[in-house]
């Protein structure tokens, strides 16, 4: 198993730019959701998926948008890129069911907007 | 308000026992407590839950007093590869986790 793959690894964008950051898991997990990382700080959550079809917001959401058409994919995107979305990204997955606070991350991507 | 407090750093030895506590007096009846562990330039990695009393697995305890506002994690015999930064979590699913900024654990030669 693959587990969580995050693409691209690195971007760098210019202002007003759009882009996909790709998100796939290939372990059937219900819960998908994305979160940002500012230098030595700890993971915001942007937005969340309990299922195919199903998104909903998280803490930061505004700039992004997320749709959940499969089970396997989850791509975060960003409608014009701004220097305050400069940071790192990681997907997350989970299962949905029981008590289960544990989440399967990807390895980030890092996205710098100048 | 914060869902959890814990110390920003924490330096030991290899070899050494370490435990980081955790404060989270406003946790509901249906949260867990969680911890995980992050490398730098890597994703969060799930390292324990529980509820109450003591969980143990092959890499950390966690001990959970009677009243559930605080909890600790205790790492056994740390070496240089166990410097990462530990967050402590409540939640009640996966869904929607909430890291604070977690305390940096650097293990010493």
């Amino acid at each position: 198993n693959a587990g969580v793959t995050q693409t691209p690894k690195f971007q760098v964008l210019k202002t007003g730019q759009s882009m996909t950051l790709q998100c796939a898991q290939d372990m059937n997990h219900e819960y998908m959701s994305w979160y940002r990382q500012d230098p030595g700080m700890g993971l915001r959550l942007i937005h969340y998926s309990v299922g195919a079809g199903i998104t909903d917001q998280g803490e930061v959401p505004n700039g992004y948008n997320v749709s959940r058409s499969t089970t396997e994919d989850f791509p975060l995107r960003l409608l014009s890129a701004a220097p305050s979305q400069t940071s790192v990204y990681f997907c997350a997955s989970s299962y949905g069911t029981g008590f289960n606070t544990e989440a399967f991350f990807g390895q980030g991507t890092r996205l710098t907007v100048v | 308000l914060a869902k959890t407090t814990q110390p920003i750093s924490m330096d030991s030895y290899e070899g050494q026992e370490v435990n980081i506590t955790c404060s989270h007096n406003n946790i509901a009846t249906n949260d867990y407590i969680t911890w995980y562990q992050q490398f730098p330039s890597q994703g969060p990695r799930f390292i324990i839950q529980g509820y109450k009393t003591k969980v143990t697995n092959e890499v950390a305890s966690l001990f959970i007093p009677a009243d559930r506002k605080s909890s600790t994690l205790s790492l056994p015999r740390v070496s240089l590869s166990d410097t990462a930064v530990y967050y402590c979590l409540v939640a009640g699913s996966a869904r929607q986790l909430t890291f604070g900024s977690g305390t940096q654990l650097t293990v010493l030669p």
